[in-house]
């Protein structure tokens, strides 16, 4: 596709339960993040991919957070037993390589509810 | 702490009125900087960028920010908003090395409401 696409666009889950958040990064892209967007935080980084690898999972906020990316492209962020102040929206970008002087593309993003 | 930081949260203006956001960051060595637009029920768009040379640089939509590195600021104007200016405005810094290289660090955002 043209752009970074992100599904579902909304997710509703118990506490407790387990989701998986999908990103399709643009097509070439070797680049891809994950950032949190909540009331409360702002705009936080969680992880880089640069390619399969990930140099920087340092924003991951517990080991209930995990994140994947398999060929190069598609990349997974699983939040295991859901707590309610991981209500958010989940926005995946991705760049070229060169990261730092490299523009970020954002997809629309995940809003999870944890209810 | 590494920061950045947006000095109005939210900023209410009439059509044709000049606008200034400010943005001032914390990082000591080479950085890039971003503005990033997020308009009503949209995803994140880039504004406009600073990686080097001039320190005036333009945007999309008639936006321009400067550097200004003695002050560590990148602030946002345009002469003159329009009612589709409306949205929400992140500044955003990525740095040259370092164990965060690529991270973007974003400001908290300032609403920006033009009224018609």
């Amino acid at each position: 596709g043209a752009g970074v696409s992100q599904s579902p666009s909304n997710k509703v889950t118990e506490k407790g339960k387990d989701v998986e958040l999908r990103c399709d990064p643009i097509s070439g892209h070797t680049a891809l993040y994950w950032y949190r967007q909540s009331l409360g935080q702002g705009l936080e980084f969680l992880i880089y991919f640069q390619g399969n690898s990930a140099p920087d999972k340092s924003g991951l906020p517990s080991d209930r957070f995990s994140a994947e990316r398999t060929g190069g492209s598609v990349s997974t962020l699983t939040i295991q037993r859901t707590q309610q102040e991981d209500s958010a929206v989940y926005l995946c970008a991705s760049s070229q390589s060169l990261p730092g002087k490299n523009i970020q593309y954002f997809g629309a993003g995940t809003r999870l509810s944890v209810l | 702490a590494q920061s950045v930081s947006q000095h109005n949260h939210h900023v209410i203006l009439s059509e044709a009125a000049s606008l200034e956001l400010g943005c001032n960051y914390s990082y000591g060595g080479t950085v890039n900087l971003f503005w990033y637009v997020q308009y009503p029920g949209q995803h994140l768009q880039l504004l406009l960028k600073y990686f080097s040379g001039d320190p005036l640089v333009k945007g999309i939509k008639g936006f321009e920010a400067e550097f200004i590195k003695s002050k560590f600021s990148f602030n946002l104007r345009k002469p003159s908003v329009q009612w589709s200016d409306t949205a929400e405005y992140f500044c955003a810094v990525t740095r040259d090395r370092g164990s965060t290289l690529g991270r973007l660090y974003f400001g908290r955002g300032t609403q920006l409401t033009v009224w018609p």
